[in-house]
């Protein structure tokens, strides 16, 4: 079955540092790749997405994720994180087929401390 | 900026009542979607909707489910006799063009707490 798995759960990190979460997916075909994060009280938010051309994808707020399809990978990174930063984040695929469906991992929770 | 709007925000209902979370899509947004994420898990696909019926499903919709336009704005996800493990975090999204993530708008979630 197609999944996602994001393998830190709680990310504690303090101001400035840099930021990698992880997601691979196992999924052979092409897929689309999303990252959403979800601010406290908030909804989930779009960070950025991966259809097709350059794997580097850059995002709002200073994020970017790398697809790297040998390692059916797309971390998520930010060279210096803001308490603001704060948030639960989720990576998600669609597998480039008929359907809708997107499939989710847990998340990963990060606290930035100032 | 157009939000998707869900009421209510926290609902608690005991085991066996009907239920159901509303929510309105973005106005010009023609497909609908009901996602939700049990307690320290992932985000699950429930079901998605386009001109007044059900485009896809997933394994957890089951006949416990459904999902009604009743009007031009709402989008209504019920379930007829809910029991403890239905306790979760509901999410309504919509989208201008047919999925694929592209162009997603999510609302902020009803909790949905059976006792």
């Amino acid at each position: 079955a197609q999944s996602v798995s994001q393998h830190n759960h709680h990310v504690i990190l303090s101001e400035a540092a840099s930021l990698e979460l992880g997601c691979n997916y196992s999924y052979g075909g092409t897929v689309n790749l999303f990252w959403y994060v979800q601010y406290p009280g908030q909804h989930l938010q779009l960070l950025l997405k991966y259809f097709s051309g350059d794997p580097l994808v850059k995002g709002i707020k200073g994020f970017e994720a790398e697809f790297i399809k040998s390692k059916f990978s797309f971390n998520l990174r930010k060279p210096s994180v803001q308490w603001s930063d704060t948030a639960e984040y989720f990576c998600a695929v669609n597998p480039n087929q008929a359907g809708t469906a997107l499939i989710f991992g847990k998340g990963t929770t990060l606290s930035v401390s100032s | 900026e157009p939000e998707v709007t869900q009421t209510p925000s926290h609902q608690v209902t005991q085991m066996g009542q009907e239920v159901i979370l509303r929510c309105v899509p973005i106005s010009n947004h023609l497909y609908f979607y009901w996602y939700r994420q049990i307690l320290g898990q992932k985000v699950e696909f429930l079901v998605s909707f386009y001109n007044n019926e059900i485009s896809e499903k997933s394994e957890i919709f089951d006949d416990q489910f459904s999902v009604e336009r009743p009007d031009g704005s709402n989008f209504t996800l019920k379930i007829r006799s809910t029991k403890l493990e239905d306790s979760a975090m509901y999410f309504c999204a919509s989208s201008e063009v047919q999925g694929q993530g592209y162009g997603y708008t999510f609302g902020s979630g009803t909790r949905l707490t059976v006792v």
